[in-house]
Order: C-alpha cells, then structure tokens, then sequence
C-alpha cells in the first residue's frame, strides 16, 4: 500500500534560518507528490506539488524535488519568516485501481521566532 | 468566490446524540472527500464521493455516514455509535480529471 513518512516535529527555528522537512513515500507506480500547509484553526491549503520524477515544485519561496531514486520529497525554504509558523504536510496522490485519494504523512509543526 | 463552505466552525454535542456536519462546494468538483484529524496525527480519511448518489468508505467509516444527493453538497453525519467523535473534521474536493484535492475550512466536533 501506499505511505508516507515525514520528519516529526515540533521544529523551531529563528527568523531568516533555512528550513528542511524531510519527506520519504512508499507508493506503486508513479504518484503525484504534494505538500500542503495548515495555518492554526484553518483547513489545508496546497503549497506546491510535483507529478514526476525530477520535477520541483514551488511556491512563497518554498522548494521541494520529487526524487524518485531515494523515494524522497523534501521541503526546504532559504529564510522563513514567522509567518511561516504552521503545520506542513506531506501526501501522495496514487490514482491505480478506482483509489483516488490522498494518503497523508502525520504532519510537522513549525514554529519561527523573531 | 469559488470554495467550499463549512458549518458551523464549532459544534457542541451531547454523547449520544448524532450530528451532521455541513460541506458545500461552488467549484463544480465531482468528487468529494471527508477527513478527520486529530492531533500529532496526519488525516485519515472517513469517506469519499466521485459521483453524485455514489459514495465509497475510506479507512475510517465506522460510525459515520454521508449522502450525496446533489453535486456541491456532501453532508457527514456523525452517529452514536461513532466511539471517540471529538476532532476536527475536513471536507475536500477535486476535479475530475485533476489529482489536487481543495480544503474547506473544518468544523471542530466536540461532544460532552
């Protein structure tokens, strides 16, 4: 079956300080790779997202690489800011068969101070 | 604005009592998504709708319930017999031929 793991939190960084959540996946054939953000007491919103191996999606500064050689998609950010502040989930989408659905890591709170 | 509603924000229930939570999309999406999340933990999916008057269960369906009368609404209900209902519910969508899910705002489920 399909899975996802991502690093476990909580992360806390200083403002400007590079970020790096890892993302590993476990999936048949070739899953479409997401990663959405949580802002608190909000639903999610998709941050970016990639449909093939090497692709990189971005977004607000936010980079991730879909690697399918180490089963990996990790997300990075240069400099946050304490906006920023939230929590960052990593989900592959697998339409084999008639399952089309999401399957979600457990999620990683990031907290940014100033 | 294009988006999916939900209501109310924060439910209060008495054990025992069933509860339907509301879930309404204007973006003419096909098929539709509930979750639950609770904390420390990812989303785990409740049930799913690709068609209107066809619905399947996802991990979680016990103890839950949905309709799918009309294309934009998508309504969960929350039975009795559901052990632990306090979390935080998500309903999604996503267009057919598209593999990105959008993410209404959540109702917060808490029973007394």
């Amino acid at each position: 079956g399909n899975s996802v793991t991502q690093m476990e939190g909580p992360v806390t960084l200083s403002e400007e300080a590079f970020l790096t959540i890892n993302c590993t996946y476990t999936a048949t054939g070739y899953p479409s790779l997401f990663w959405y953000v949580q802002y608190p007491g909000e639903g999610l919103q998709l941050l970016l997202k990639a449909t093939k191996a090497d692709d990189k999606g971005s977004n607000k500064g936010f980079e991730a690489t879909y690697r399918k050689e180490t089963t990996s998609f990790h997300l990075e950010k240069g400099s946050v800011q304490v906006s920023d502040s939230a929590v960052y989930f990593c989900a592959l989408y697998n339409s084999g068969g008639s399952n089309y659905k999401l399957t979600f890591g457990k999620g990683t709170l990031l907290t940014v101070n100033p | 604005d294009g988006g999916i509603t939900q209501s109310p924000k924060y439910l209060f229930r008495k054990e025992g009592q069933n509860v339907t939570l509301s879930c309404e999309q204007n973006l003419n999406h096909d098929a539709m998504y509930w979750y639950r999340q609770d904390p420390g933990q990812g989303l785990r999916l409740i049930y799913y709708s690709q068609i209107v008057n066809d619905f399947q269960k996802g991990d979680i369906a016990e103890g839950y319930s949905v309709s799918r009368e009309k294309k934009e609404s998508f309504p969960l209900t929350v039975t009795s017999a559901q052990k632990n209902p306090t979390a935080f519910y998500l309903c999604a969508s996503r267009g057919l031929l598209s593999n990105e899910q959008f993410f209404g705002p959540g109702t917060r489920l808490t029973v007394l």
